[in-house]
C-alpha cells in the first residue's frame, strides 16, 4: 500500500498568520490518466471529515480562497494564507491514485 | 441536497454482530462508487470497504476481511456493512462517504465492542 507521511503532526499557529501541512506519498500518485489523485480533508472537532481540495490543487463549492493545495509526484502542500479560529482542526491527506485509497496521519492546526 | 445518513451503531460485546446502513439521497447512487472509513477514538481516518457501482467488485481492509461485508441496495439507495466477529479494535465511528474520490461524508455512527 502506498504509505502517506504528513508533518507536522501540530501546528499551532497565530490568527491571521500563514500555516503549511506536507504531505509526501511513498510512490509517485500520477495516474495513467495523467491525472494525480491526492486530496485534502477536514475535520473540524466534533465533525465529520470534509473534502477541501481535490486532484491536488483543486478547492470544492464553498472553500475558501485561503485554502490552496500544491505540488506533483511524491510531494504535496496544503497551505491556508490566513488562518481563522473556523479553520481549527485536524486536516488529512488522501491518495486515490493507487489500490487501496490511504490517508495521512493527519495535523492538528489550533490556535496558538 | 447530496445527503449520506448512517445507522445500525452501537454497544457490542466482542464477537457479536453489527449491520451498519448508509441511506443515500441527492444524488445517481448507481453511478457512484461506496465506501466505509472509520475513526477509532483520537486517532486518524482508515479505509474499511469500498464497492464498485453494481456491487461486482470490494475490497477491504486486511484488518476486517473474512469479518466484515459491504453490500449495496441500488433500488433502495442504500449502502450496508455487515461486521461479524467484532473486537475491541473495531471500536470506532463509521462513515459512509461518496465516490472514489470521498467528496461526500455522512455524519458517521457509533461503534463500541466492549464487555
Amino acid at each position: 500500500d502506498v504509505v502517506m507521511t504528513q508533518s507536522p503532526l501540530s501546528l499551532p499557529v497565530t490568527l491571521g498568520q500563514p500555516a503549511s501541512i506536507s504531505c509526501r506519498s511513498s510512490q509517485s500518485l500520477v495516474y495513467s490518466d495523467g491525472n494525480t489523485y491526492l486530496n485534502w480533508f477536514q475535520q473540524r472537532p466534533g465533525q465529520s471529515p470534509r473534502r477541501l481540495i481535490y486532484k491536488v490543487s483543486n478547492r470544492e463549492s464553498g472553500v475558501p480562497d485561503r485554502f490552496s493545495g500544491s505540488g506533483s509526484g511524491t510531494d504535496f502542500t496544503l497551505k491556508i494564507s490566513r488562518v481563522e479560529a473556523e479553520d481549527v482542526g485536524d486536516y488529512y491527506c488522501m491518495q486515490g491514485t493507487h489500490w487501496p485509497l490511504t490517508f495521512g496521519g493527519g495535523t492538528k492546526v489550533e490556535i496558538k | 441536497e447530496v445527503q449520506l445518513v448512517e445507522s445500525g451503531g452501537g454497544l457490542v460485546q466482542p464477537g457479536g454482530s453489527l449491520r451498519l446502513s448508509c441511506a443515500a439521497s441527492g444524488f445517481t447512487f448507481t453511478n457512484s462508487w461506496m465506501n466505509w472509513v472509520r475513526q477509532a477514538p483520537g486517532k486518524g481516518l482508515e479505509r474499511v470497504a469500498n464497492i464498485k457501482q453494481d456491487g461486482s467488485e470490494k475490497s477491504y481492509v486486511d484488518s476486517v476481511e473474512g469479518r466484515f461485508t459491504i453490500s449495496r441496495d441500488n433500488a433502495k439507495n442504500s449502502l450496508y456493512l455487515q461486521m461479524n466477529s467484532l473486537r475491541a479494535e473495531d471500536t470506532a465511528v463509521y462513515y459512509c462517504a461518496k465516490g472514489r474520490g470521498l467528496d461526500v461524508w455522512g455524519k458517521g455512527t457509533t461503534v463500541i465492542v466492549s464487555s
